[in-house]
């Protein structure tokens, strides 16, 4: 089966620690994405990769990192710097071509305790 | 700078009559649009998109959109709803230059009452 797949679907860490969230997809698409979504609010982009080895910013990549060593996986990192690091995290991933769609995995819940 | 407005923060119907949920979206340049739909603690399901070809676009379980550039426009619309339509829908725009991630309108509850 092809698809995204976010691991583990809900974690929980203690204020302080990092905390890497897993994105697979076996689509062989280029482009990946990470998005956070708070309670009553639309998504908002955390970092993107348009390449292998390459990502930009998103509109609040602050306390976030990541990483693509590997076109099929996009981890990302959420730091201690991250001031309220609580929320539903989602991953996309797209082709490259102006007509791409975004397919989303299933969410991960990272609660910071 | 593209938006996206959902007009409705909360949308209540009765299992069988139509659905309307509303979108407007601003943009200075011709925007590629989509519908997604997200269940409880779910991701995001994508119902349908518009790509500059036909204005009404018909998605996956009985939706529909019509693309309206003077309104600037681009209402969802079901005419029967069913209980399993309960959930969170989002309208969302894309730059289709450059950068090509999603700007988010901030969601629209579907209730759909027995």
């Amino acid at each position: 089966d092809g698809g995204i797949t976010q691991s583990p679907k809900y974690l929980f860490r203690k204020e302080g620690q990092n905390v890497t969230l897993s994105c697979e997809q076996n689509l062989n698409h280029d482009a990946m994405y990470w998005y956070r979504q708070d309670p009553g609010q639309g998504l908002r982009l955390i970092y993107y990769s348009q390449i292998v080895n390459d990502f930009q910013k998103g509109d609040i990549a602050e306390g976030y990192s990541v990483s693509r060593e590997k076109k099929e996986s996009f981890p990302l990192t959420v730091t201690s710097a991250q001031k309220n690091p609580t929320a539903f995290y989602l991953c996309a991933s797209s082709m490259a071509g102006v007509t791409d769609t975004q397919y989303f995995g299933p969410g991960t819940r990272l609660t910071v305790l | 700078a593209q938006s996206v407005t959902q007009l409705d923060s909360h949308v209540s119907v009765s299992e069988g009559t139509p659905v309307l949920l509303r979108c407007n979206y601003s943009s200075s340049y011709s925007p590629s649009l989509f519908w997604y739909v997200q269940h409880p603690n779910k991701g995001l399901q994508l119902l349908l998109k518009y790509t500059s070809a036909a204005t009404l676009v018909k998605g996956i379980n009985g939706f529909e959109a019509e693309f309206k550039k003077s309104e600037t426009s681009f209402h969802l619309t079901k005419p029967s709803a069913h209980m399993s339509d309960a959930a969170e829908y989002f309208c969302v725009v894309r730059k289709d230059t450059g950068r090509r991630a999603l700007t988010f309108g901030s969601g629209t509850r579907l209730q759909v009452q027995p």
